[in-house]
């Protein structure tokens, strides 16, 4: 079975632009989440998402948003992005709250 | 509100040798309990996890933890250590009905030949 894959891998983009990031989960997995991770604060959890419907968010402001589609692939933004934003995202998917939540790769957003 | 402290930044281990990466956690109700790997660049993969049940799992590429309820401790394991296993280990900590993880800031281990 696919792992969860995250695209793109790698993205450069400037102060004051939006960027998307896009997730698909493992097959049959319905749980989605997302997590940020910075040198200084470590893995921070972003959202979760389950058959569409945004079930927890952390504690980031409201330029961090997600969806979910039918096809449980998810989607983070991040509008008008500041320096502080670099990061790697990490997107996870699991079967529902007390499955485990399996990782892909990341992507690695550098604001300039 | 749910927490992990990993008290050791770094961790530098002969290969061969034992290694043993703490962990404890503060969560209000039954804690579901992982460890992750994460190489250099990688995202992050599951090494063990803890539900419910006989309180040492055993993982892959040969770790093992122990629950224990009255410490507060998942503890990671592993009795001779490879050079493949020098990594960056994070520890986390869910729950029932809780949609996210909150993780530890990780330990360091490096493998010396």
């Amino acid at each position: 079975k696919a792992g969860v894959t995250q695209t793109p891998r790698y993205l450069i983009k400037t102060r004051g632009q939006q960027v998307t990031l896009s997730c698909s989960p493992i097959s049959g997995h319905r749980s989605v989440s997302w997590y940020q991770q910075t040198p200084g604060q470590g893995l921070q959890f972003l959202f979760e998402y389950f058959s569409e419907t945004q079930r927890n968010k952390g504690n980031f402001p409201g330029r961090f948003s997600g969806r979910q589609f039918s096809n449980s692939r998810s989607e983070m933004n991040v509008s008008t992005l500041e320096l502080g934003d670099s990061a790697l995202y990490l997107c996870a998917s699991g079967q529902g709250a007390r499955e485990t939540q399996y990782f892909g790769p990341g992507t690695r957003l550098l604001v300039l | 509100a749910q927490s992990v402290t990993q008290p050791d930044i770094h961790i530098t281990v002969s290969e061969g040798a034992s290694l043993e990466l703490r962990c404890n956690y503060s969560y209000g109700a039954t804690p579901y309990l992982f460890w992750y790997v994460q190489s250099p660049g990688q995202g992050l993969q599951l090494l063990l996890k803890y539900f419910s049940g006989d309180t040492l799992v055993q993982g892959i590429k040969g770790f093992e933890a122990e629950f224990k309820r009255s410490q507060s401790s998942f503890n990671l394991r592993k009795p001779s250590v490879h050079w493949s296993d020098a990594a960056e280990y994070f520890c986390a900590v869910g729950g029932f009905n809780d949609y996210k993880l909150s993780f530890g800031a990780g330990t360091t281990v490096t493998v010396r030949a």
